[in-house]
């Protein structure tokens, strides 16, 4: 596809579980970055990728969060221990150095 | 701390009106401040884009307006129509760096027939 997908679109989880999204970006991009994005609120930056260099974390707002990044290309970010408060839409972006941002759709994560 | 203050939270003009979105920012190593266009369901995408250079930026009925001094950016839509019923996102990012976008709340503009 010529956008980045998201995978899955919708995800209802128990409390107390374990669930992976996944990113897709386009195809070439170098740059991949997690956001959130809670209701009323603005989106939360998480973590950034850039090629192979070390990821930067400073967002991930627990140590339940964590993500990686394969082959420098597709991403899953895991959150374990699921919390109510975890019940966000998750967004991922990709971009070559230095280029304009595309977002894919997101993942809306419900924490019952 | 909020380093990109939005505002309004939401907005409603009638089609044509002229909507203005307002933001404010703190850290003075911003040096790229975009806006974004969120419809439901999708993920935002880049509307237009202004550095610190220049004072305004104009791209079709999308407008940007910059006040370096005084930290503040606004982004205005002329001839405004129903179709621009959207969440706006203005953000800002320090280039050359990690290039994180901090982003302020959204305004939620809704464009009456």
């Amino acid at each position: 596809g010529a956008g980045v997908s998201q995978s899955p679109s919708n995800k209802v989880t128990e409390k107390g579980k374990d669930v992976e999204l996944r990113c897709d970006p386009i195809s070439g991009h170098t740059a991949l970055y997690w956001y959130r994005q809670s209701l009323g609120q603005g989106l939360e930056f998480l973590i950034y990728f850039q090629g192979n260099s070390a990821p930067d974390k400073s967002g991930l707002p627990s140590d339940r969060f964590s993500a990686e990044r394969t082959g420098g290309s597709v991403s899953t970010l895991t959150i374990q221990r699921t919390q109510q408060e975890d019940s966000a839409v998750y967004l991922c972006a990709s971009s070559s150095r230095g280029g304009k941002k595309f977002f894919g759709p997101g993942t809306r994560l419900t924490v019952l | 701390q909020q380093q990109v203050k939005q505002s309004p939270q939401s907005l409603i003009v009638q089609k044509g009106g002229i909507p203005i979105i307002n933001c404010a920012y703190e850290n003075t190593a911003f040096d790229y401040f975009p806006w974004y266009q969120q419809f439901p369901g999708k993920g935002p995408a880049l509307l237009i884009a202004i550095r610190p250079d220049v004072s305004e930026k104009k791209e079709g009925r999308f407008t940007i307006s910059f006040n370096k001094s005084a930290k503040q950016f606004s982004l205005h839509i002329m001839d405004s129509q129903p179709g621009d019923s959207a969440t706006y996102f203005c953000a800002a990012l320090t280039q050359g760096g990690s290039e994180k976008l901090v982003f302020g709340k959204g305004t939620k503009l809704t464009v009456n027939p």
